[in-house]
């Protein structure tokens, strides 16, 4: 079975910054479409960002524009989310996921990375 | 951009078949035919079942049948099982590169 390994979450205070990972040995980022999905505690899915195959493309919700960047390191098959400026309700567990086709359904997902954001 | 619309819930006796809906808008499920449904057990990430409004990806039972109407999408399962109690989500591409989530119902067994 095709794995995705996020990494990066942890414990951080309101207005600062963290880095999450995503990578896998079993296909190339450089092929598909790569999002983030994010999950509050007890609550529903929520869409959070994609980079396009061609790595030139990426866009955000609403919720994260302007405070969160997508990005990806070819060379090392790594997917990144920086986020800056976390607030409370960014509080979430954050799944790295593939999209299966042009913008139809999202078929591997890491097992996702806790972000805590607390003083 | 809203949130799809889900029951909260929905029950069923073990055999008997239970249908999710999901209801969008004109600019996301009534616009496009890519709407997918994920099955969430507790603790664990979501699975896609259903892409493309109903097709399943290789692996999933065929108890699992997707629908679209008009602004709305439903997931059927059939011959309901033990390890069909699980979360269920839909998921529709809305535009601009930006793809909306249902607010999820949780299945239990009657």
């Amino acid at each position: 079975q095709v794995q995705l390994v996020d990494s990066g979450g942890g414990v951080v205070q309101p207005g600062g910054c963290l880095r999450l990972s995503c990578t896998t040995s079993e296909f190339s980022f450089n092929t598909c479409g790569m999002h983030w999905v994010r999950q509050a505690p007890g609550r529903g899915l929520e869409w959070v960002a994609v980079i396009w195959s061609d790595g030139r493309h990426d866009f955000y919700a609403d919720s994260v524009r302007g405070r969160f960047t997508i990005s990806r390191d070819d060379s090392k098959n790594t997917l990144f989310l920086q986020m800056s400026s976390l607030r409370d309700d960014d509080t979430a567990i954050y799944y790295c996921v593939r999209e299966r086709a042009a913008y139809d359904g999202f078929d591997i997902w890491g097992r996702g990375t806790q972000v805590t954001v607390s003083s | 951009q809203s949130a799809l619309t889900q029951p909260p819930s929905a029950s069923g006796s073990p055999g008997q078949s239970v249908t999710i809906s999901c209801t969008g808008t004109s600019s996301d499920v009534g616009r496009y035919k890519y709407v997918s449904w994920y099955q969430q057990h507790p603790g664990k990430a979501p699975k896609l079942i259903i892409y493309e409004v109903n097709n399943r990806p290789s692996g999933v039972p065929d108890r699992f049948s997707g629908s679209k109407s008009g602004n709305t999408a439903s997931l059927t399962v059939s011959g309901l099982q033990a390890e069909d109690e699980a979360d269920y989500y839909c998921n529709s591409y809305a535009g601009n590169n930006n793809w909306v989530f249902g607010t999820g119902t949780t299945v239990t067994f009657l």
